[in-house]
């Protein structure tokens, strides 16, 4: 299994452009997310989704949309970059372990955007 | 105010010494708390998950701790490895459905010869 992988790795942005941060996995997870994780600061979720076809906001969603077509794929779009997502982004996919709401949580490596 | 708060910042010990880290929160009531690894560039890892009737949980030379009544949890990691420098993060999940994390800032560990 590849996991969680992203791309691409690096990306530097001029503000106002748009453009997609890839997310796959190949563990068959119903469950991904999207962070950013900023210096100072914990990890903050952007969208999630429980499944195919069905996406919802998080703690931080404006500037941002995310589609799920499938189960394996979860892109997350910027319309519209502005210097506030210079961000690093995280994809997670999740499995549930049992009963008793502990799952468990795999990130991907990550994609460092820069928005100038 | 973050309602996850992780102490120290950051430290630095000697290779083959043990170290606790902190967790405070102040989220009530809670499904579990995990507590995660991540390397420099890399996605965080995840070492224990707790619930919240669970006192203790351990993962090879990681050993965590939760006490509800003080609303704390430690990460104990014993006889450190060069391996182990990363920063360590504590998660609180609100409903165990995943949306609803609060994150600390974690803890930056540094393990020298």
């Amino acid at each position: 299994n590849a996991g969680v992988t992203q791309t691409p790795k690096f990306q530097v942005l001029k503000t106002g452009q748009s453009m997609t941060l890839q997310c796959a996995q190949d563990m068959n997870h119903e469950y991904m997310s999207w962070y950013r994780q900023d210096p100072g600061m914990g990890l903050r979720l952007i969208h999630y989704s429980v499944g195919a076809g069905i996406t919802d906001q998080g703690e931080v969603p404006n500037g941002y949309n995310v589609s799920r077509s499938t189960t394996e794929d979860f892109p997350l779009r910027l319309l519209s970059a502005a210097p506030s997502q210079t961000s690093v982004y995280f994809c997670a996919s999740s499995e549930r372990l049992g009963t008793g709401g502990r799952y468990e949580q795999y990130f991907g490596p990550g994609t460092r955007l820069t928005v100038t | 105010k973050n309602q996850v708060e992780q102490s120290p910042q950051s430290l630095i010990i000697l290779e083959g010494k043990n170290c606790t880290l902190q967790c405070n929160y102040t989220v009530s009531p809670f499904s579990n708390l995990r507590w995660y690894k991540q390397d420099t560039g890399r996605g965080p890892v995840s070492l224990t998950i707790m619930t919240f009737s669970e006192n203790t949980k351990s993962n090879g030379r990681y050993t965590a701790t939760l006490d509800a009544d003080t609303k704390q949890s430690s990460l104990h990691i014993t006889a450190s490895q060069l391996s182990d420098s990363a920063s360590y993060i504590c998660v609180v999940d609100i409903t165990g459905g995943g949306n609803k994390l609060t994150f600390g800032t974690g803890t930056q560990l540094k393990v020298e010869l």
